[in-house]
Formats: C-alpha cells, structure tokens, sequence
C-alpha cells in the first residue's frame, strides 16, 4: 500500500526567505509520480509541481523546486523567496503507475504554511 | 478554458437526508475523479471515470454514494442518505490524459448534522 508523510502540520517562514516542506513516501512500485498541490484560504487545489520517478534532474517551476532523494524516499518542497500569498495549505501526493487502471493519487495530510511580513 | 467547477460550493444538511454534487470537468477532458477529504484526515480517492465509464471505485465508502457521469461530460455524486460522517469537502478533479496531472476543482464543503 502506499503512503506518504508529511511530518511538518504547520510551519511558518519569513517573508522573501526559503523555506522546505517535508514529504516522504512509501511505495514497491518502481514507476511513480509525485505531485505538490497548493490550497490556499479559499479553497481550490491548485498544482504546483511534478516529479517522475525515473526523472533525473529536480523538477523546479518558478520559485517551486522538488528535491527529490530516490533512495531516501523524499520528495521536499523548496519554496525560495517565501511570498505572503504563499500562506497555505500544502499537500503532497503520488500516484502509482503500475499499469491497469488505477491512476488514483494518494495524498499526506498536509502542511499549513504561514508567511510571516 | 474555464477550470474545474463544482455545485453547490457548501451544503448542509440533516442526517438522513440526500444531496446530490455537481462536477463540470475541463471541456474535453476524459477522466474525471471524485476526492474527500474529512476532517483532519487526508484526502482520499473515491472514484474514476473515464468519459462514463467507472474505471475505478473502489474508493466509494459505501452503498449510499451513487456517482454517475451520463454522456461522458458532468458528473454528480449523491449521498443518500446523508450520515455524520459524511461531512467534509469533496473534490473534483480531471485530466485530459491518464497520467496528466489532475486539475480540482474548488471543492463542495458539506456538513451533515
């Protein structure tokens, strides 16, 4: 079964610093993707970022990099120069790619960013 | 292109009682999932269409979820009847491809007392 873990509930940066967020996953499957979604106050998901697992290089969007440690099973969230619209929820999730039909994701708990002025 | 919507935003409602939530997926996206996500926990999968098909539902709690997507656009999702612990935020989510990644919609917060 898989499962991801997201050990941090809340956390809290200051404005223009970087911050990480913390993501391990758990799966036997060899090929996998993992994902960071952003909720913010009001209510939608939006995504963020996309690792592959047979990806080499990090994934980064903009201020948003995935620091992705195979062996290690993590898949961090590196926000650089924390935002005050960057307070939000953050999910982590993954999604198995074992073939057949099942292409559900499976998401951690989350962590509650707070982007100090 | 007009995102994910969902119908109604919030709901609340007396046990016993039947809800039915819309999802509009993205024009021309075939897949289109249903997610919940109760209080304090994560959110979990309920189910998969592809077009109107259920590919997957295996996350469907229970007897009184009933989702269906006639014609392969919209989709709804009735609790009947309504229980306790059918209150949280359920999410819509499609893709235009099986592996593409998930666009949600805002989510319909329901409370059931």
């Amino acid at each position: 079964a898989q499962k991801i873990t997201q050990t941090q509930p809340g956390m809290f940066v200051q404005e223009k610093e970087a911050v990480t967020l913390d993501c391990t996953y758990d799966t036997s499957d060899q090929s996998y993707g993992l994902f960071w979604y952003k909720q913010p106050s009001s209510g939608e998901m939006i995504f963020l970022i996309y690792q592959g697992s047979y990806d080499e290089q990090n994934a980064t969007e903009g201020r948003y990099s995935l620091n992705f440690q195979k062996a290690r099973k993590s898949a961090n969230l590196v926000i650089s120069a924390s935002q005050l619209g960057d307070s939000a929820m953050y999910f982590c999730a993954m999604r198995e790619n074992s073939g057949g039909s099942n292409y559900k994701l499976t998401f951690g708990k989350g962590t509650l960013l707070t982007v100090n002025p | 292109e007009a995102g994910v919507t969902q119908f109604p935003s919030h709901s609340v409602i007396e046990k016993g009682q039947t809800v039915t939530l819309r999802c509009d997926p993205i024009s021309g996206h075939d897949n289109l999932y249903w997610y919940r996500r109760v209080m304090g926990k994560e959110i979990k999968f309920l189910l998969h269409f592809v077009k109107e098909s259920k590919q997957d539902e295996s996350g469907m709690p229970n007897n009184r979820f009933l989702a269906e997507r006639t014609g392969g656009t919209y989709s709804t999702l009735k609790v009947q009847p309504a229980e306790l612990e059918d209150s949280g935020v359920y999410f819509c989510a499609s893709s235009q491809a099986r592996v593409g990644v998930l666009d949600f919609g805002p989510g319909t917060r329901l409370l059931v007392l």
